[in-house]
């Protein structure tokens, strides 16, 4: 069956610009967590998502990140006025229950480059 | 900040040698997770384990979770090239139901 999808796989930005990433969870999966991962280093949780409900976003690093998930399927993480420590490789997870404990499935990621 | 230091950072080794990589925190963990990350793309999960002293086996590996549960191995008997990739582990601390936290990882090489 499909797997966690992520759109662009890759994104080139000028510092200053504003960037969008797409994630298409598995179908019916009900919770989505954002990542963030530097290069050399594990992923650092951003966000979470319980159907269309953002119940944590205590990860997002400043008020430029902001994510979305409307209708409770396909999210999306926007970064605003992008710096240079912006770049990273950005992963979606999904899992299929509200219990965070759940397995997450992860997408390849979206590798973001901001020069 | 909860941390969970893994080590060593990059270990390459020779086909058919057995190595073993470590996570460690100074905090306790309700459960902890090891994940395999190839190039391009995200983290596989490999293996949860729950219980302090719990020893779980998947082929040639083999986890264990310290009685504590602060710290945690994974020890590959007989490496592969095919075992070459990021060894991640990620725990979920007690109080935090969803918030998974990753080390930073060992960097494998299998040589052939």
């Amino acid at each position: 069956g499909a797997g966690v999808s992520q759109s662009p796989r890759y994104k080139v930005a000028k510092r200053g610009q504003d960037v969008a990433l797409r994630c298409d969870p598995i179908s019916g999966h009900v919770s989505l967590f954002w990542y963030q991962q530097a290069l050399g280093q594990g992923p650092e949780f951003l966000t979470y998502f319980q159907n269309e409900a953002q119940l944590d976003k205590s990860g997002l690093p400043s008020d430029r990140f902001f994510a979305e998930r409307p209708e409770g399927s396909v999210s999306t993480l926007k970064i605003q006025r992008t710096q240079q420590e912006d770049s990273a490789v950005y992963l979606c997870a999904s899992s299929p229950s509200g219990q965070g404990r759940d397995t997450q499935y992860f997408g390849p990621g979206t590798r973001l480059t901001v020069l | 900040t909860q941390l969970l230091e893994q080590s060593p950072q990059f270990l390459s080794i020779q086909e058919g040698e057995n190595l073993t990589v470590y996570c460690n925190s100074s905090s306790v963990f309700s459960s902890l997770q090891w994940y395999r990350q190839e190039p391009g793309e995200g983290p596989v999960l490999l293996v949860t384990v729950v219980t302090g002293g719990e020893v779980k086996k998947l082929k040639r590996l083999t986890f264990q979770f310290g009685d504590a549960r602060k710290d945690s191995s994974l020890h590959i008997t007989a490496a592969q090239p095919g075992d070459t990739g990021l060894y991640l582990c990620a725990g979920f601390f007690s109080g935090s139901a969803r918030q998974l936290t990753f080390g930073s990882g060992t960097q494998l090489t299998v040589l052939p």
